[in-house]
């Protein structure tokens, strides 16, 4: 099936400093969605983009709709020990079934103390 | 908050076992997914139902089945486990439209010796 090209595969940074990462596609997507696995963990949903554009924050994290609707970005400002794990961009496809998500391959982010 | 709920958070079971992972989800949510996850290949979806009774195969359903015969539980089966179906296994359920996301369960950790 088809996935969202996501990077960087993994990460390795120092607390305190900024983090981003994207998720690009050959589709036109309706909706972006950004989710966080914590080690042993299921994703858990952050952040959900609805139009081109867009710009939404929660507390340290921004993510933002391409304006083409083929990809998104995820920031995290100011990163700290606990911001360690998988994130995983999910989007809508334009033109596919209203029920099913296409997933990206994740990013595995590290934060050393 | 929705709740998905499986059964165990880590099972061993032996080769050539019949082995059925259980999820519950407490929201009415019409649509129900398994996916596992390994490192390096991201989510992949094995099957999905929106639906009682209804399901579809996902990108890897050979060696799995799968059952929904009430709307909040769907349950995944692995009719002869082998060890490449040691994995991380997540449940997910999603309201008829996905554009508000899947709500995942705390994932079952499945090791087949």
């Amino acid at each position: 099936g088809q996935q969202l090209n996501q990077s960087p595969q993994s990460m390795f940074i120092q607390e305190g400093e900024d983090v981003s990462m994207n998720c690009t596609s050959s589709s036109i997507f309706n909706t972006w969605l950004w989710y966080k696995q914590d080690p042993g963990e299921g994703p858990v949903l952050l952040i959900a983009l609805y139009k081109a554009g867009e710009l939404t924050s929660n507390g340290r994290l921004t993510a933002q709709f391409g304006i083409t609707r083929k990809d998104s970005f995820l920031n995290i400002s100011a990163s700290i020990p606990s911001d360690v794990g998988i994130y995983f961009c999910a989007g809508q496809r334009s033109g596919g079934s209203n029920y099913k998500l296409t997933f990206g391959k994740g990013t595995l982010l590290t934060v050393n103390p | 908050d929705v709740k998905v709920t499986q059964s165990s958070r880590y099972l061993v079971k032996r080769t050539g076992e019949k082995v059925f992972l259980e999820c519950v989800q407490d929201m009415d949510h019409e649509n129900m997914f398994w996916y596992r996850q390994d490192p390096g290949l991201g989510l992949r979806l094995i099957y999905f139902s929106y639906d009682v009774k209804m399901k579809e195969k996902g990108d890897i359903p050979e060696g799995y089945s799968v059952s929904r015969e009430k709307k909040e539980r769907f349950s995944l089966i692995l009719e002869s486990a082998s060890t490449n179906q040691t994995s991380m296994y997540l449940c997910a359920s999603s309201q008829g439209n996905a554009n508000y996301g899947y709500t995942f369960g705390s994932g079952t950790r499945l090791t087949v010796v």
